[in-house]
């Protein structure tokens, strides 16, 4: 089992539509981190969380952390949030390196 | 661009051969790190620095593998006698020294070997 699961593996949506996409780990962790990956490699951070539910404009992220679960939200999906979203977790014993899921294929269709 | 510069952006060598990619980090960042990633799969943590000090190595860095950062600014990662299975994404990252500090990610080089 790895130590971090992303669900749903795929997710295509209509544009408009209210996304949420899951993330569980089973590690003691001191931050867990959302990012985006598009075509070609990049990625970007999009949130870093140790408790509560943090906000950039239509995405939200909240973290459960005596269930070990992390939501992260799109509002209002538009075809430009298509992309691979990643959720990554430090570990309280490994210092600063991530340890991260295997991600979630958003298509948003128009 | 998220300040984090990676080259070359795709490499293509024969089985055998050896290959060095560099990443240029964010200049006030202390730590910077190497990750792998293969097709559908997340990262892999391979390595990470302190300034020029190596603090971590995965199992996944075999002999073959060798990363520096000699100065404490830009960083290589050497793959010698390339093989077929190294064919991945190699991702470069680096962040301030605090443990739960933002990462910034390279765009990635991307290898594949023949």
């Amino acid at each position: 089992k790895n130590e971090v699961e992303q669900s749903p593996q795929n997710l295509t949506a209509q544009e408009g539509e209210f996304i949420t996409i899951n993330c569980s780990y089973s590690v003691g962790i001191s931050a867990l981190h959302w990012l985006q990956q598009h075509p070609g490699g990049g990625i970007v951070s999009l949130f870093m969380l140790s408790s509560g539910k943090k906000k950039h404009g239509r995405l939200i992220a909240t973290i459960n952390i005596q269930e070990k679960h992390s939501s992260l939200h799109i509002t209002a999906s538009h075809p430009r949030d298509s992309a691979v979203y990643i959720c990554a977790v430090g570990r309280e014993t490994s210092g600063s390196r991530l340890t991260f899921g295997e991600g979630t294929q958003l298509t948003v269709n128009p | 661009d998220t300040g984090v510069s990676q080259d070359p952006r795709h490499k293509i060598t024969k089985r055998g051969q050896n290959v060095t990619f560099r990443c240029d980090p964010i200049s006030e960042h202390n730590r910077l790190y190497w990750y792998r990633q293969t097709l559908g799969q997340g990262p892999e943590f391979l390595t990470y620095f302190q300034n020029e000090a190596q603090l971590e190595k995965s199992r996944l860095l075999s002999d073959r593998f060798s990363a520096e950062r000699p100065k404490g600014s830009f960083s290589t990662l050497e793959i010698q006698r390339t093989e077929q299975g190294d064919s991945a994404m190699y991702l470069c990252a680096s962040s301030l020294p605090a443990s739960n500090e933002k990462l910034f990610f390279g765009s990635g080089t991307q290898l594949s070997v023949l």
